[in-house]
């Protein structure tokens, strides 16, 4: 089973900063089948990235995904107050068993 | 217009086997490429993927709860259902169902609002 790291627990950023969020994977994730969900207290997760680099539908240009094999990024370039929330990185490229990362809370400073 | 709804009991006892159905609407888990996993999210903790049906009736599970979960599917009625057996305090949880489009290699999409499940004698 892929177990993925998110990092930093916490980020404590200002409305306008850039936020860069790590998720590292304990073996390779085929071919870049990882995505990046935002969930807000009492909400169900929504989807803001697959395929590690790809945007869902309807999601900003400001977010934006990277990386391959064992370690990916989410990056929102410029925070908005309404990006303030949970994020979690989700791998599928191992079609038996999918695995969520711990999440990283992106907080007001 | 896609639509997922849990329902189920809110109250279980330790040691009972909890039973939850997911209703949806919008897609057809017959058709080719359609799924329907379960998710679960503890209060304050991380999501916890559970398992995933497929339109072709393939079935996977959570490594750590495949002997307590079994998943199935009434295409008729546009039903998947959840089972997990001996539940305990710490299963407590919100449980979410969500679809897949696209097959085993695709993410989550739709999510449901999710049903909180609490385990306690």
């Amino acid at each position: 089973e892929i177990v993925l790291t998110q990092s930093p627990g916490t980020l404590s950023l200002s409305p306008g900063e850039r936020a860069t969020l790590s998720c590292r994977a304990s073996q390779s994730v085929s071919s870049s089948y990882l995505a990046w969900y935002q969930q807000k207290p009492g909400q169900a997760p929504r989807l803001l990235i697959y395929g590690a680099s790809s945007r869902a539908t309807g999601i900003p240009d400001r977010f934006s995904g990277s990386g391959s094999g064992t370690d990916f990024t989410l990056t929102i370039s410029r925070l908005e107050p309404e990006d303030f929330a949970v994020y979690y990185c989700q791998q599928y490229g191992s079609s038996r068993t999918w695995t969520f990362g711990q999440g990283t809370k992106v907080e007001i400073k | 217009q896609v639509t997922l709804r849990e329902s189920g009991p809110a109250l279980v006892k330790p040691t009972q086997t909890l039973t939850l159905t997911c209703t949806f609407s919008g897609f057809s888990l017959s058709t080719s490429g359609m799924c329907v996993s379960w998710i679960r999210q503890p209060p304050g903790k991380a999501l916890e993927w559970l398992a995933r049906i497929d339109w072709d009736d393939d079935k996977y599970y959570s490594t750590s709860l495949k002997t307590r979960l079994t998943i199935s599917k009434d295409t008729s009625k546009n039903q998947v259902v959840l089972t997990m057996t001996n539940m305990d305090p710490v299963d407590t949880a919100t449980y979410y169902c969500a679809r897949i489009q696209g097959g085993s290699y695709s993410p989550i999409d739709y999510w449901g609002q999710g049903t909180l499940v609490t385990v306690s004698s």
